[in-house]
Order: structure tokens, then sequence, then C-alpha cells
């Protein structure tokens, strides 16, 4: 069974159309991650939750916003999608006890803005 | 920004050969972590290795950790055609950052 479930698979958008994509895990996992990864590129961590504490990167535009309202879900809203955010974006979640344990991914959201 | 690097960035093997896959980091880390991503999916864990151990080994993978070089290496042995993937390593940069290498695109010809 899937833990870690991201929604949707794919959106395709319009330049500025606001968009939200959403994350939930089964895992009970303290941390969530929120990566963005372009093609043929490594992950690139946006920001993460350790329980409510929120940590964004100092890179992260603006334009990047995240919620979690509860342990088991996270958003990642694009207010204002540009054409240069077309990518995949990776949620992933982690139990931190002594340092960050492995991380558990979902299969991503495919983000095409048009 | 990227935490390491990682060399090669593709590597082509004949199936049964080993694939050996490096990373260099540039701070201290707590542990450092290898993943494996098929084309389109998401990534999944393969092993983690601590700052304080120097080898580790699950099923065909070893991976090694040489702090003082700031460097790791994961080797794949007698590899199969569906071991082709991407391969990245990730450490914990900084207060539960984890943050990922620029990744080795393997493949395997049968």
């Amino acid at each position: 069974d899937a833990m870690v479930i991201q929604n949707p698979r794919y959106q395709v958008t319009q330049f500025g159309k606001p968009v939200t994509l959403s994350c939930s895990q089964t895992l009970n996992h303290n941390v969530m991650y929120w990566y963005q990864q372009k093609s043929s590129q490594a992950p690139k961590l946006l920001f993460h939750y350790y329980d409510k504490d929120f940590n964004n990167e100092a890179d992260t535009p603006d334009n990047f916003q995240s919620r979690r309202p509860n342990t088991s879900f996270c958003f990642l809203d694009i207010r204002s999608p540009g054409l240069g955010d077309t990518a995949m974006y990776l949620c992933a979640t982690s139990r931190v006890q002594l340092g960050t344990g492995e991380l558990f991914f979902g299969e991503g959201s495919r983000l095409t803005v048009l | 920004s990227q935490q390491g690097e990682e060399d090669p960035q593709a590597l082509s093997i004949q199936e049964g050969e080993n694939a050996t896959m490096n990373c260099s980091y540039k701070t201290s880390i707590n542990n450092l972590q290898w993943y494996r991503q098929n084309s389109g999916r998401g990534l999944v864990h393969l092993i983690l290795i601590r700052s304080n151990e120097r080898e580790k080994h699950s099923g065909r993978l070893r991976v090694t950790l040489d702090t003082s070089k700031k460097s790791s290496s994961l080797l794949i042995t007698a590899s199969r055609a569906a071991d082709t993937a991407s391969y990245f390593c990730a450490t914990d940069y900084n207060n539960n950052d984890m943050r990922f290498g620029a990744g080795t695109r393997l493949t395997v010809k049968p």
C-alpha cells in the first residue's frame, strides 16, 4: 500500500494560474519535505516541516508556499506559476530521531506550465 | 543549492559487470544516504551510512564513506538490466535538510 500519496500525478496549468499540489502520508512521520526536480536534474529542496515548524530554503522563490494543516497532509501552493516552474514536484517524509532517517517519497506530481 | 557532486554523470555497462558511483559533499554530516530513481518515478531509499561508519553492505550494494575526504561510493555488483536508473546520494546538510547530489544515470545493457 502506498504510504506517501501525491495528487494530482499530472497537472497542466496556464502561466500565472495558481496551482495546489497535495501530499498525504500514513507513516505518522514528523518531517515532510517538498522537492522540485527538473528534467535530468537532482531533486532540489524547496522547504520542509519539522512537525509544525516551517523551514524555508533561502533560494526558494516567494511564489512557492506550503501548508501543513496536520501530521498527515502537506500542500504546495504555487501562486503564479511561470514557465520555469515546469517540473516534477516530489513530497517525502521522514522520522527524525537521532539525525535524519530514511526518506519515503511519493510518486511525484508532474506540473506543466503553458 | 545542492550539497554535493556525483561522478560519473552517466555510466553504461554490460549486465554482470560492477558499477561504481561516487559522491562528494561539502559540509560535515550525520549520515549519507543513497537513493534510486526510475524514470518518471519517485525516489527509493537504498542504504544509509552513518558518519561513524566506514562501510555498509545490503545485498548487491556496498557503500563506503570517507569523512576525511567528504566522499562516498556506491558499488553495485553483478549488475542487471533492472538496475538501470538514476542514483543519487543525499546528506543531512543542516537541521534536517536533506540535499541531493547531481546523480549518476546508470544504464545496464542486457
